[in-house]
This record gives structure tokens, sequence and C-alpha cells, in this order.
């Protein structure tokens, strides 16, 4: 089975400080996705990846950062985290564009900003 | 705009089928209906996905209507375990992003 791993389940920072949240797949999967997921807005698209060192835009991708430095792992960078970025942070990935493709989710980063 | 429409609530009973509709209306020719289901607590899972013709795995079936325009999520034999929150989704084959709506909160009842 597909394991997608997300380093930490609860986290709590301060205003201001950099986070960093991490993800990586064992299946060798060319794509990677961040989400996040707030009550009443569902899952909105922050950054995904479909190679090495290359990234794009989601749909809400202010106030957020990625990196992809190896195709197992992606993080995703709150340069200088808010209040209202705390949220439920969900890592995906998928094998690459195609008719099969199936997203496989992580357990979340519950991520509280005081 | 919403490529689909799902009731925000339903609820089956235990051990009966459970089906779970979603329109999708402007749907076009080359856009695939998938379904992944998210468990309290947990990521989204993927169940199914199919293009026109009807799919079965062994989690559920999926029945897309001949204009395309709807289809339903059946779950034949419904546990606790299935309560969760279930999204359709339409999308592309390539280049395009999985969106998820509000998604439908399934409650099983024993």
């Amino acid at each position: 089975d597909v394991k997608v791993t997300q380093s930490s389940r609860y986290l709590v920072k301060r205003t201001g400080e950099k986070v960093f949240l991490e993800c990586v797949q064992d299946m060798d999967h060319e794509n990677m996705f961040w989400y996040r997921q707030d009550p009443g807005l569902g899952l909105r698209l922050i950054y995904f990846s479909y190679d090495v060192k290359m990234k794009e835009k989601g749909d809400i991708p202010e106030g957020y950062s990625v990196s992809r430095e190896k195709k197992e792992r992606f993080s995703l960078i709150l340069e200088s985290a808010s209040t209202n970025q705390t949220s439920m942070y969900l890592c995906a990935s998928s094998l690459s564009w195609g008719t099969n493709e199936k997203l496989f989710f992580g357990s979340g980063t519950q991520l509280s900003v005081l | 705009d919403a490529k689909t429409t799902q009731p925000p609530s339903m609820d089956c009973a235990e051990g009966r089928a459970a089906n779970l509709p979603c329109n999708h209306s402007t749907i076009s020719g080359n856009e695939y209906v998938y379904w992944y289901r998210q468990i309290h607590s947990q990521g989204p899972q993927y169940i199914i996905h199919g293009l026109k013709n009807n799919e079965t795995n062994e989690m559920a079936s999926l029945i897309i209507t001949e204009d395309r325009k709807s289809s339903t999520l059946i779950l034949p034999h419904a546990t606790l375990r299935d309560t969760a929150v279930y999204y359709c989704i339409v999308r592309l084959t390539y280049g395009q992003n999985f969106v998820f709506g509000p998604g439908t909160r399934l409650s099983v009842l024993p």
C-alpha cells in the first residue's frame, strides 16, 4: 500500500514563527500536493509539484512556499505564521497525470498558530 | 462554479445499501467522475472512478447515467465504519487538479 507520512499530527506555533510541514511518500510518485481543510470551506489546494524542484501554485498559495528537493519529500513552509493559518494541512501524492490517477493522502497535521 | 452538487447529509441503516447521488450536469465528454471519502480525523481515501460505464470494485459500485449528468455511488452493505464525508469530483484526465466540494456526510446508523 502507498504510504504518505506527515511528520506531525499536531503542531502548535506562535505568530511570526517559521513553520515547516514535512511530507514523505514511499511509492515513487511524480506528483505531490498540499491542501488545507477548514470547516465549511472544504479542501483547498495550496501548492503542488509534478517533479523534483518543480512547483505550481494552487488556489490559495499566499503566505506559503514549498520545497521539493527529493522526489519522495514535499515540504510546506509558512514563512511567518499567522493565526489565520490555523488549519488542518493534508499532503497527498499521485503516480502521475493520467486516466487512472488516484490521490493518496496522509493523515494530516493540525496546526494551531497562537 | 461548483461542478458537482451533492446532498449535505444522508442516513443509512447498517447492513442496507447506501446510495449517494451526485449531479454533474455540466460535465464534458472527457471528464471523469471520482469518488473519495474522508473518515473523521483522517485524510480522504480514494473509492472509485469512471468515465461512462458503470464500475465496481471491492469497496463500492459507481453508476453513471447514460447522459452522464449524474451518478450514484453505492455501498452495498453499509457498516458503521462507512460513516464519513463522501466527495464526488469531476475532472479532466490530464493537468487538472482534484477540487473537493463540501461532500455528503453519510451517517450509518445501528
